[in-house]
């Protein structure tokens, strides 16, 4: 089954305590993303990666990395949390996105809380 | 850099209902556009999405679009809504290399 999944679906940290959030796609998709979904700002781009070893900034990178060492998986990290990254995040893939006629498909969502 | 805006933050309906949802991005050109349904606790699912030719757009569960490029809009319509479509609808705009997704409209369908 083609599919994006996403581990953990929930944490509670403390700030500053480093944690990665892992994000694994089974359909050969060159193009992975990552955002995050607060109340009244809907999905925010947080990095995105093109291909393997290519990564950039979204619209809200600061406090986040990433690594695309393989095609299938693309963690996001968080070193230093901090309260304002409590948020839902999601992670999703499409096959490529020269022509984006095909669609992303999303994970099915991580639930971070930082106290 | 593209956005979107759409006006509706929370619509509220009784079964039956016709429903139309706003959606408006910034700049024309060639885009291309998309709504996506989030139901309570789940992930993001397409509906439907343009990227040329006709203007109406038909997508899964009964949904429809319709492009207006001198209004730079593409609404999201049913004509008649059902309680199983209470979710959260997202528009957004392909820019260069990624999604601009809009706030968000949360739908509530009562019985």
């Amino acid at each position: 089954e083609a599919q994006v999944t996403q581990n953990p679906r929930y944490l509670i940290t403390v700030t500053g305590k480093k944690l990665t959030v892992t994000c694994s796609q089974n359909m050969n998709h060159e193009y992975m993303s990552w955002y995050r979904q607060d109340p009244g700002l809907g999905l925010r781009q947080i990095y995105y990666s093109m291909n393997v070893e290519v990564t950039d900034k979204g619209d809200v990178p600061e406090g986040y990395k990433v690594s695309r060492k393989e095609k299938r998986n693309f963690p996001l990290i968080l070193e230093s949390p901090s309260p304002n990254q409590t948020s839902l995040y999601f992670c999703a893939s499409s096959l490529s996105v020269r022509e984006f006629t095909d669609t992303q498909y999303f994970g099915p969502g991580t639930r971070l809380t930082v106290l | 850099a593209q956005s979107v805006s759409q006006h509706n933050h929370h619509v509220i309906l009784s079964e039956a209902a016709s429903l139309e949802l706003g959606c408006n991005y910034s700049y024309g050109g060639t885009v291309n556009l998309f709504w996506y349904v989030q139901y309570p606790g789940q992930h993001l699912q397409l509906l439907l999405k343009y990227f040329s030719g006709d203007p109406l757009v038909k997508g899964i569960k009964g949904f429809e679009a319709e492009f207006i490029k001198s209004k730079f809009s593409f609404n999201l319509r049913k004509p008649s809504v059902q309680w199983s479509d209470t979710a959260e609808y997202f528009c957004a705009v392909k820019d260069t290399d990624k999604l601009i997704f809009g706030t968000g409209t949360r739908l509530q369908v009562f019985p």
